[in-house]
């Protein structure tokens, strides 16, 4: 298994333009996540989804959109980037069989600048 | 009032030292579980350890585990035996409830650096 996958890992960005982060994973994972890891804080969430056509807003889902339309994807879309979104962007997923533990297992990561 | 609180934002530790890394947690739940995180510099988050609040017994996995001190709100990490790969930035985690839709809310991360 490849786990959770993102790419780009790198990406640079002007002010106002857009782009899609991209998240998979081969675990067939329910639930998957995005957070964002702003310097020297701990992780906060954007957005997650419960399952393929389901999603619902984070902590900090200004800025960003959403779509899963199938169990192993769920891309983050930046529609007019702001430097304010300089950060490191992470993706997760877990499996709800409906006890307490619920590991989360995290992708590489993706570095975005908005200059 | 922050639910997640790591209050040690770096620590140096000799090699081969235990070391303990302090969080604290608010919650007005009954039923909640905590999470380890253990993040390098290559960035990547792996996952640690998970204590559940009904767990009468301390987590433990291999060199981790978990000093789950419940009256108070406390979920410290022990490492034993630390090695220079332990090296990295760790945090701890909380989820409220027991549904799945609740979300993981995270502290700021203690960075810990092991000294050869």
């Amino acid at each position: 298994n490849a786990g959770v996958t993102q790419t780009p890992k790198f990406r640079i960005l002007k002010i106002g333009q857009s782009m899609t982060l991209q998240c998979a994973q081969d675990m067939n994972h329910n639930y998957m996540y995005w957070y964002r890891q702003d310097p020297g804080m701990g992780l906060k969430l954007i957005y997650y989804s419960v399952g393929a056509g389901i999603t619902d807003k984070g902590e900090v889902p200004n800025g960003y959109n959403v779509s899963r339309s199938t169990t192993e994807d769920f891309p983050l879309r930046l529609e007019l980037a702001a430097p304010s979104q300089t950060s490191v962007y992470f993706c997760a997923s877990s499996y709800t069989d409906f006890t307490s533990t619920d590991t989360q297992y995290f992708g590489p990561g993706t570095r975005l600048t908005v200059l | 009032a922050q639910k997640i609180t790591q209050t040690q934002p770096g620590m140096f530790v000799q090699e081969k030292e235990a070391v303990t890394l302090d969080c604290t947690y608010d919650t007005s739940d009954q039923s909640y579980g905590l999470f380890w995180y253990k993040q390098p510099s290559s960035g990547e988050m792996i996952f640690l350890i998970y204590q559940g609040s009904y767990d009468e017994q301390n987590a433990t996995e291999g060199r981790y585990s978990l000093n789950f001190q419940k009256a108070r709100k406390s979920a410290n990490l022990v490492i034993s035996a630390s090695q220079l790969g332990d090296s990295a930035m760790y945090f701890c985690a909380m989820r409220e409830g027991l549904y799945r839709d609740d979300k993981i809310i995270f502290g700021k991360g203690t960075r810990l650096h092991i000294l050869p």
